[in-house]
């Protein structure tokens, strides 16, 4: 069962600000929400992560729903280095969870 | 963030013969290790966990006897595709998590394996 659900793909103007979202609809309470990206034939790399409250990063903001439902990712001002495929996934940090990957949103800067 | 290397970044062997990809975390001491296989235009599959001086556990469907995994110290595993054949052609990536809680998880930049 698929934790969280993407948009497949979103484009973007480079300069403007991206907005990722996700769905977790299912997200228990002990379940924090992580952002990676994977840039083409790169291993994935950590964005950001948060659980109830928003955080902010040198590299992107997570905007978390007051009943966690739902989460988006903000890029600030997206370049065209952030095209690449951004997977949001929900997980615990106890025991030997693992890290899941579903298909993420493939997200393209437009010069 | 923590550094994970793999080695070699690319590797092409002939069909029946066997390579082994490294997994190090260079600044960080990893006591889990974990095997990623990503086919063209697909998402990333978890094929096996490693625990440091442990049996690695295999996800179901990865044949444990072909994709031999040795984790021999906290910043080393790898991983050895035994008899490859053109199928197993893809790209691997191992990951590294830190201990503590919240715990992190950092990713290789993998290893593109093309068997011919």
């Amino acid at each position: 069962d698929a934790k969280t659900t993407q948009p497949t793909s979103m484009d973007c103007a480079e300069g403007r600000a991206a907005n990722l979202p996700c769905n977790h609809s299912t997200i228990s309470g002990n379940e924090y929400v992580y952002w990676y990206r994977q840039i083409h034939s790169q291993g994935p790399q950590y964005i950001i992560h948060g659980l109830k409250n928003n955080e902010t990063n040198e590299m992107a903001s997570l905007i978390i729903t007051e009943d966690r439902k739902s989460s988006t990712l903000i890029l600030p001002h997206a370049t065209l280095r952030d095209t690449a495929v951004y997977y949001c996934i929900v997980r615990t940090n106890f025991g030997n969870e693992k890290l899941t990957f579903g298909t993420g949103t493939r997200l393209t800067i437009i010069p | 963030g923590a550094v994970v290397s793999q080695h070699p970044s690319r590797v092409i062997c002939k069909s029946g013969t066997s390579v082994k990809i490294e997994c190090r975390s260079l600044d960080f001491q990893a006591t889990t290790m974990f095997w990623y296989r990503q086919f063209p235009k697909q998402s990333l599959m978890l094929m096996a966990t490693s625990n440091e001086g442990s049996k690695a556990t295999y996800e179901q469907g990865v044949e444990k006897d072909k994709f031999l995994i040795n984790h021999a110290s906290l910043t080393l595993s790898t991983l050895t595709v035994t008899s490859a054949h053109p199928e197993d052609s893809s790209f691997y990536i191992c990951s590294a998590r830190t201990g503590g809680v919240p715990y992190e998880q950092y990713f290789g930049p993998g290893t593109r394996l093309t068997v011919t």
